[in-house]
């Protein structure tokens, strides 16, 4: 079984529309999550962390399930700049352990 | 601009190249990490080096070697490689132990 399991997607969505984005992990034990985005052909960058108690920056807003194991992304308002890959991440011990990422195109 | 440098940006050698991967950083990070991302997949854990020793290696082929000089450096020596070796090189840095993650922007490789 995957560390991490992600809907690879794609989610082609409106300008303007609400998109969520769901991962699970498998390690109980896990400490911290992420989410990453990734542009094409460019390095993932970090988007936000995730806490228990869920946290939200701006269109973004991030949280964690620790009962069913999954954490979820949701953006609000979506802007065609928000078009990218986005990786859940899950940290245990000293290693990252990455979603297989979910395609999001904005479209006009 | 990311703070974890790699060079070169781009790279194309043929099987019987030897060629080195370098990634460089100025934050302090006792953490580096060797990752490699072949298209529409996550990148995938090579190595980990945390204070300048080898503390991971995820069953790598000896055919990459890394090599952390010191702590602001990390190299990878390749040598006869594979065209399935093809993939964008990422490395990254933090603190150990800690969620301050930094990837460089990657070294795409391809072998010819």
């Amino acid at each position: 079984r995957k560390e991490v399991e992600q809907d690879p997607g794609p989610f082609n969505v409106p300008e303007g529309a609400t998109v969520a984005f769901n991962c699970t992990y498998s390690n109980s034990a896990s400490q911290s999550f992420f989410w990453y985005r990734q542009d094409c052909r460019k390095e993932p960058k970090l988007l936000m962390s995730v806490y228990s108690s869920g946290n939200e920056d701006g269109r973004f807003t991030a949280q964690l399930n620790r009962a069913s194991q999954y954490i979820s992304l949701l953006i609000r308002d979506s802007k065609l700049s928000d078009s990218a890959t986005y990786l859940c991440v899950v940290n245990g011990g000293n290693q990252f352990y990455f979603g297989t990422g979910t395609s999001l195109t904005v479209i006009p | 601009d990311t703070e974890v440098t790699q060079t070169p940006k781009h790279l194309v050698m043929g099987m019987t190249n030897k060629k080195s991967l370098k990634c460089e950083q100025h934050m302090g990070h006792r953490a580096m990490y060797w990752y490699k991302q072949k298209a529409k997949k996550p990148p995938e854990l090579m190595f980990v080096y945390s204070y300048e020793k080898l503390s991971i290696n995820e069953s790598v082929p000896s055919r990459f070697s890394p090599e952390c000089p010191n702590s602001s450096l990390l190299n990878l020596h390749l040598h006869a490689l594979q065209p399935e070796d093809s993939a964008l090189y990422l490395c990254a840095s933090s603190h150990p132990g800690t969620v301050d993650y930094t990837f460089g922007s990657g070294t795409r490789l391809t072998v010819v």
